[in-house]
């Protein structure tokens, strides 16, 4: 599929599990973004990453590892997962010579229980 | 990395024009405004983006203050399905793209 995807679009977890969080791009965007949005709240950057095997902290980095081995894949880690981070999760993609316009993917809805 | 600042919620009839605010009193000469909008249940998508001068495009319009501390978007004609919440954010200065999201604001559009 074109775009960008993420999978599994819903997830329930235990406290302590791992588990990570597929991102997909088709367009080779050279910049991908993990955000987080809580109930009521607006969208917090996890991390993100200007290329492949380039990726910085965000706003809300802990408990949380990134990798980007691929231009198009961006999976997101929770190495030990708390009830904390019981929330949607967005990935988003950007071309590097575009001026900013981000594309969103559907969201992975998270609960940990 | 500057804040924005948009009421919680505003109401509009459908067809008629809304306004949308957001303050950025710390903009740094080099961000970019950009607005997002979320519908419910889905992604932010894209709405529009400016840097000084005013910006039109088919979804709206950008209206930034000349000290660039203020700005407002624009609907023209409000539709039922512009009912979402309408983010301001500031990005670009370093390059990343990597935006900061507040809180945002509700639009309820009436019939």
């Amino acid at each position: 599929d074109a775009g960008i995807t993420q999978s599994p679009r819903y997830k329930i977890t235990e406290t302590g599990r791992q588990v990570t969080l597929m991102c997909h791009q088709t367009w080779s965007h050279s910049y991908m973004f993990w955000y987080r949005q809580d109930l009521g709240h607006g969208l917090r950057l996890i991390y993100y990453s200007a290329a492949a095997d380039i990726t910085d902290k965000g706003e809300v980095p802990d408990g949380y590892v990134v990798s980007r081995s691929k231009t198009e894949n961006f999976p997101l880690t929770l190495e030990s997962a708390t009830r904390s981070q019981t929330s949607v999760y967005f990935c988003a993609s950007r071309s590097g010579t575009s001026s900013y316009e981000q594309y969103f993917g559907p969201g992975t809805r998270l609960t940990v229980t | 990395d500057a804040k924005t600042t948009q009421p919680n919620s505003m109401e509009s009839n459908e067809e008629e024009p809304v306004h949308l605010p957001c303050n950025h009193s710390t903009i740094s000469g080099t961000d970019y405004i950009h607005w997002y909008r979320q519908l419910p249940s889905q992604g932010p998508e894209y709405v529009i983006h400016g840097l000084t001068s005013n910006v039109n495009n088919r979804m709206a319009s950008l209206a930034i203050a000349e000290d660039r501390k203020s700005s407002t978007l624009i609907l023209h004609r409000a539709t039922l399905r512009d009912a979402a919440v309408y983010y301001c954010t500031l990005g670009g200065s370093s390059n990343t793209g990597k935006l900061i999201f507040g809180q945002g604001t509700t639009l309820q559009v009436k019939p």
